[in-house]
């Protein structure tokens, strides 16, 4: 079946840094979403990704969806204590209504 | 998010009962879809119904079974619960189904003993 593989699990930044997730998936998908989750919460959804190639920022956050669409990155900058937490990615098939969603990379800020 | 409320917050079973989880959507939507969360998961895939219709089901054994209202709320039921169904159980409204973006309501938490 379809898998969603992210890394890094786990990723402790120094406040004011800059870092960056990976998200790849056995499959080619139809779009890319992310997610936030902070500790005790429930995942928020942060954006969709659906074309190859597609780059969209939101403030300090800039996503990108592979040429091939089976991957995906997120990158932040000037990291700040509100950016702990978990971050997800998920996708799903062609035409299909199930979304995978990966392992999540937690990140820790050092302030 | 806003919007999507989940009933219990929290519950604590034992093995072999069952349990009946709440789910109401965002006003508008047609759609939910339910997962489950292990700790330091990510959450996995239960199932997806729309206009009170099955439209997915994850890789969920038959104790697991959900319906649809015609109001759009749901519940997802559980069977014969086992230790390790212990886990946060989010539901997510979605506006029409499919792969849209998914609102997920702040889950129940399921602790089987």
């Amino acid at each position: 079946g379809q898998q969603v593989m992210q890394i890094p699990q786990y990723q402790h930044v120094q406040e004011g840094e800059d870092f960056t997730t990976y998200c790849n998936s056995s499959t080619t998908l139809s779009n890319i979403q992310w997610y936030k989750q902070r500790p005790g919460g429930h995942p928020v959804f942060l954006i969709q990704l659906v074309k190859s190639g597609e780059v969209k920022k939101q403030k300090r956050l800039t996503f990108q969806f592979g040429e091939a669409k089976k991957n995906s990155s997120l990158h932040i900058t000037a990291t700040q204590t509100t950016d702990v937490g978990t971050y997800f990615c998920a996708g799903s098939k062609a035409a299909g209504n199930k979304l995978t969603f990966g392992g999540g990379t937690r990140v820790l800020v050092k302030p | 998010d806003a919007g999507v409320t989940q009933s219990p917050t929290h519950l604590i079973k034992t093995r072999g009962q069952q349990v009946t989880l709440r789910c109401s959507p965002i006003s508008g939507h047609k759609s939910v879809s339910w997962y489950q969360q292990v700790l330091g998961q990510g959450p996995q895939f239960i199932f997806q119904y729309y206009e009170k219709e099955e439209r997915g089901r994850g890789n969920f054994p038959d104790r697991f079974s959900a319906r649809q209202f015609p109001n759009y709320s749901s519940e997802l039921n559980v069977n014969a619960l086992l230790l390790g169904d212990s886990a946060l159980y989010l539901c997510a409204s979605l506006r029409a189904g499919g792969t849209d973006t998914q609102y997920f309501g702040p889950g129940t938490r399921l602790t089987v003993l």
